[in-house]
């Protein structure tokens, strides 16, 4: 069985302002994917970034960010100077290699305030 | 190209009623995925086609959900005797090939509500 958790249920930060999400995960899989959704106030989750558990390697991709850390289970999410539009909850989800549904977190709000 | 849809966008049955929720998926997508989502959480799991073979139904909640998918696009699920605690979000994803790698789109949901 697999587990996501977000600890984090809602943040509020001023524009420009870098926010970071935290994302804790449990699988027995030794393949699994890691992604992050948004799901803005129109409801439909939007998906972001996918990470495999094989490649810890941090990257950038313009103000997103992310931290895998297979040690400590965690794979923490960042965006850089924060906007307005950045206002929408923010899903982890996990998928083990020999599966196809995804296992959500429970979501982390995030207020981004002009 | 148009992304995945559904409809009704929102729906209001009373209890006991039977409802039926669409997905048109992305063209040429395989993959078809039903999710629920409460109030205040993520969404969980429902059901998995793969074309028109449904491969995994494990996670609907009782013999009322039934989910279909005959030709292997549009996709219907359908709740008999709506119970209040049906009032959710219903997700619909799908996935251009098979293999857990591949990113899930989803439509913009329906939101069922049972009063």
């Amino acid at each position: 069985a697999q587990k996501v958790t977000q600890a984090q249920t809602e943040i509020s930060v001023v524009e420009k302002e870098d926010v970071t999400l935290d994302c804790v995960y449990e699988t027995r899989d030794t393949t699994y994917y890691l992604f992050w959704y948004k799901q803005p106030p129109s409801g439909e989750l939007v998906f972001l970034i996918r990470r495999n558990s094989f490649d810890e390697q941090n990257e950038i991709s313009g103000r997103y960010s992310w931290n895998f850390q297979k040690s400590t289970s965690s794979f923490n999410f960042t965006i850089t100077a924060s906007q307005v539009v950045d206002s929408a909850v923010y899903f982890c989800a996990l998928r083990n290699s020999n599966d196809y549904k995804l296992s959500f977190g429970a979501g982390t709000t995030v207020t981004v305030r002009a | 190209g148009a992304g995945v849809s559904q409809s009704p966008r929102y729906k209001v049955a009373k209890r006991g009623q039977d409802v039926a929720l669409r997905c048109d998926p992305i063209s040429g997508h395989v993959s078809l995925f039903w999710y629920q989502q409460a109030l205040g959480q993520g969404p969980e799991f429902l059901t998995y086609f793969q074309n028109e073979a449904q491969l995994d139904k494990s996670g609907l909640p009782s013999d009322r959900f039934f989910a279909e998918r005959p030709e292997g696009s549009v996709s219907t699920l359908k709740i008999q005797r709506t119970q209040q605690e049906d009032s959710a979000v219903y997700l619909c994803a799908s996935s251009t090939r098979q293999g857990p790698s591949y990113e899930q789109y989803f439509g913009p949901g329906t939101r069922l509500t049972v009063t």
